[in-house]
């Protein structure tokens, strides 16, 4: 089942720019999880913040999370065109299951 | 690390066949995970393991798929007799305890 919202769901900067994408999410979590996956291929993942954390940093990115608005970014600072793919957000409520979002389209224009 | 191995990588069939899909997890890793990825629908989970033991099969449909776990280091996911609304990308993944999921490069089923 799919209880994240990314939003955009596509989203088109220029090489160079920052990109934000959101997430959001319905029930109480243990930690958020942000996954790329460039076309046709698995889901790689990026970075972890727990519920007790706000802001966490790995290397261009930056993800912050709010569990009083039940929200998250993830910011990729200096977009290359290898940053070109699908970022989901994916959410973990102590069940070890991960609900997932529907994915923001990043297309970064050289 | 090999990372988890998925086979086949692609793999055509004509509705009404069996299709076998197969998965190595990490070594060591004690979640095992497949899921489904369409256009329509995302990334749905199917079911997940834990220590080869089913802790959730609800997203399955169960008249036609089924998956087991003989040993921790091998998972099939059989669907039979395949439909085509079954063409989709099937992932498998694999974690350690309460950490991040690493993935597989996929199976890319089209059933015609």
């Amino acid at each position: 089942s799919q209880q994240g919202e990314e939003d955009p769901q596509a989203l088109s900067i220029q090489e160079g720019e920052n990109a934000t994408m959101n997430c959001s999410y319905k029930t109480s979590i243990n930690n958020l999880q942000w996954y790329r996956q460039n076309s046709g291929r698995g889901l790689v993942h990026l970075i972890l913040i727990r519920s007790n954390e706000r802001e966490k940093h790995s290397g261009r990115l930056r993800v912050t999370l709010d569990t009083s608005k039940k929200s998250s970014s993830l910011l990729i600072t200096a977009s290359r065109a290898a940053d070109t793919a699908s970022y989901f957000c994916a959410t973990d409520a102590n069940n070890y299951q991960l609900i997932w979002g529907a994915g923001t389209k990043l297309i970064i224009k050289p | 690390d090999a990372g988890v191995i998925q086979s086949p990588r692609h793999e055509v069939t004509e509705m009404g066949q069996e299709v076998t899909l197969r998965c190595k997890p990490i070594s060591g890793h004690d979640y095992l995970f497949w899921y489904r990825q369409t256009m329509m629908q995302g990334l749905e989970l199917l079911v997940y393991f834990n220590n080869k033991a089913v802790m959730d099969d609800s997203g399955m449909p169960k008249d036609r798929f089924s998956a087991k776990m003989p040993n921790a280091s091998f998972s099939t996911l059989k669907i039979q007799p395949s439909e085509p609304r079954d063409s989709a990308v099937y992932f498998c993944a694999s974690r350690i305890g309460a950490e991040t999921q690493y993935f597989g490069p996929g199976t890319r089923l089209l059933v015609l």
